[in-house]
C-alpha cells in the first residue's frame, strides 16, 4: 500500500453540523474501502468500512457513501462533535487485501 | 487496544545512529505494514511483510530495513539517522478481506 505525502487540506465545521469529507479513489478493481480516523499523537483507528457490492453503509453517527461510477467516497458525521476532530483517511483495496493504498487525508476542525 | 504492539512508544537518539522499532501483530494476522508519518503528512508505506517473506516495497530509503521473524513479530531498522528521519512509524497488521489495525506507533526525534 502507499500513499503520498502532502500537507493536509482541513474541513471546518460548526459543533453540531454534519460533516462531509471526500476522498478519490484511484484503482476501478477496488473492492473493499475503509475509513480511519487518526487522532493527534496516535494510530489511525477503524471508523467504517464498505465493500463494493454496497452504496450506502451506516454506522452510528457515520454513513460512508460509494460511487463506482466517479469513484468516489465519503464520509458523513451527523452532528459533528469535538471529539470528532481529528485527521481521516480513506483506504481502498482489493478483496485479497492487496494495494492497500490510503488518500492524502483530511483534518476536520470542529469550531465551538 | 487495536492488538497491533509497538515498541518503544518514544525513542530519541542522534544523528547518525541506529535504532530498531518493534511490532508484534495482532493475533492471527500474517501480514505486517511498516509506514512512516512525518509532521501533518499522510501515511508514508514502507514495506510489507506476510509471513515471514517481503511482500512489497514502498518509499523505503536503503538506510533502513525490515524483517518479520517466525513468530511473526516484525523489526524495523534505521541507521545513519537523519534529522528528516524524525517521524511517527506505524506498524499495522491484517489478514486478507480485513482492513488494517494500526499500531499507537514509535515516536522517533533525531537530535
Amino acid at each position: 500500500g502507499e500513499s503520498v505525502g502532502l500537507h493536509l487540506p482541513t474541513l471546518s465545521v460548526q459543533e453540531g453540523d454534519n460533516s462531509i469529507i471526500n476522498c478519490a479513489y484511484s484503482n476501478s478493481a477496488s473492492d473493499y474501502f475503509i475509513w480511519y480516523k487518526q487522532e493527534s499523537g496516535k494510530g489511525p483507528q477503524f471508523i467504517i468500512d464498505i465493500r463494493s457490492n454496497m452504496d450506502k453503509r451506516q454506522g452510528q453517527r457515520v454513513t460512508v457513501l460509494l460511487n463506482k461510477t466517479v469513484k468516489h467516497l465519503s464520509l458523513q458525521i451527523a452532528a459533528t462533535q469535538p471529539g470528532d476532530s481529528a485527521v481521516y483517511f480513506c483506504a481502498e483495496t482489493d478483496n485479497y487485501g492487496q494495494n492497500f493504498v490510503f488518500g492524502p487525508g483530511t483534518r476536520l476542525s470542529v469550531l465551538p | 487496544d487495536s492488538g497491533v504492539t509497538q515498541t518503544p512508544k518514544h525513542l530519541i537518539t542522534a544523528t547518525g545512529q541506529r535504532v530498531t522499532l518493534r511490532c508484534s501483530p495482532r493475533s492471527g494476522d500474517l501480514s505486517v505494514y511498516w509506514y512512516q508519518q512525518s509532521l501533518d503528512q499522510g501515511l508514508q508505506f514502507l514495506i510489507q511483510y506476510y509471513n515471514g517473506e517481503e511482500r512489497a516495497k514502498g518509499n523505503i530509503l536503503e538506510r533502513f530495513s525490515a524483517q518479520q521473524f517466525p513468530d511473526l513479530h516484525s523489526e524495523l531498522n534505521l541507521s545513519s539517522l537523519e534529522l528528516g528521519d524524525s517521524a511517527l512509524y506505524f506498524c499495522a497488521s491484517s489478514e486478507p478481506g480485513r482492513g488494517y489495525t494500526f499500531g499507537s506507533g514509535t515516536r522517533l526525534t533525531v537530535v
